[in-house]
């Protein structure tokens, strides 16, 4: 079985901050996906990366992944309130293959 | 328009019971997942869908069954439904590939009593 290991499981943070949130595998992934989940709902697509060193950038967020394709990073820059929630990372083998999920990094951003 | 859709939203059933989960898609991916969340250990993959009548096991299938007889509708039951099954339940769907995410529904929210 392929596990995927986050870190931190917790953190809180002031507005306007800078975090790090990192997913670690043993394993070798085609692709990484981050998701972000709020209170009461599905999670929801944030970004896929495919490519060994790839970065991605969404707004105040930069996504990463590995050289070696084990590994992504998911940086937030200058936090907000509206960031919070559960940030999952999520691997898949193949394309066909179910994803298999990280336990997530639940974010606080106190305003 | 959701795309995906969970039903019910919230069941209270007793220990011992069959209770049946629907999740319905209206973009017509090939792909659909039962998943079920509980603190501590994530999303765990309970059973998926890879097209009409084909299903495979995930992780955490014991005491559950699926079953997917349209493109569009996907089933979980649970057979007797036992407390250790008390746990919030997503449906999500993909059309396949690596370049592509998975659409979630929003969850059912499970307790068995």
């Amino acid at each position: 079985t392929q596990l995927l290991e986050q870190s931190p499981q917790f953190l809180s943070i002031q507005e306007g901050e800078n975090l790090t949130v990192y997913c670690n595998s043993s394993s070798v992934f085609s692709s990484l996906q981050w998701y972000r989940q709020e209170p009461g709902e599905g999670p929801v697509l944030l970004v896929t990366v495919v490519t060994g060193g790839e970065v991605k950038k969404l707004k105040r967020l930069t996504f990463q992944f590995g050289d070696a394709r084990k590994d992504s990073s998911l940086h937030i820059t200058a936090a907000q309130p509206g960031d919070t929630g559960l940030y999952l990372c999520a691997g898949l083998n193949s394309g066909n293959t179910p994803l298999v999920f990280g336990k997530g990094t639940r974010l606080s951003v106190i305003a | 328009d959701a795309g995906i859709t969970q039903s019910p939203r919230h069941k209270v059933t007793e220990t011992g019971t069959p209770v049946t989960l629907r999740c319905h898609q209206t973009e017509n991916h090939r792909y659909m997942y039962w998943y079920r969340q509980d603190p501590g250990h994530g999303l765990r993959l309970i059973h998926y869908s890879y097209g009409v009548k084909d299903t495979d096991k995930g992780e955490v299938s014991d005491g559950y069954s699926v079953s997917r007889s349209k493109t569009e509708d996907f089933l979980l039951t649970l057979e007797s439904a036992t407390s250790s099954q008390t746990s919030v339940y997503f449906c999500a769907i993909s059309p396949g590939g690596l370049n592509y995410g998975y659409t979630f529904g929003s969850g059912t929210r499970l307790t068995v009593v």
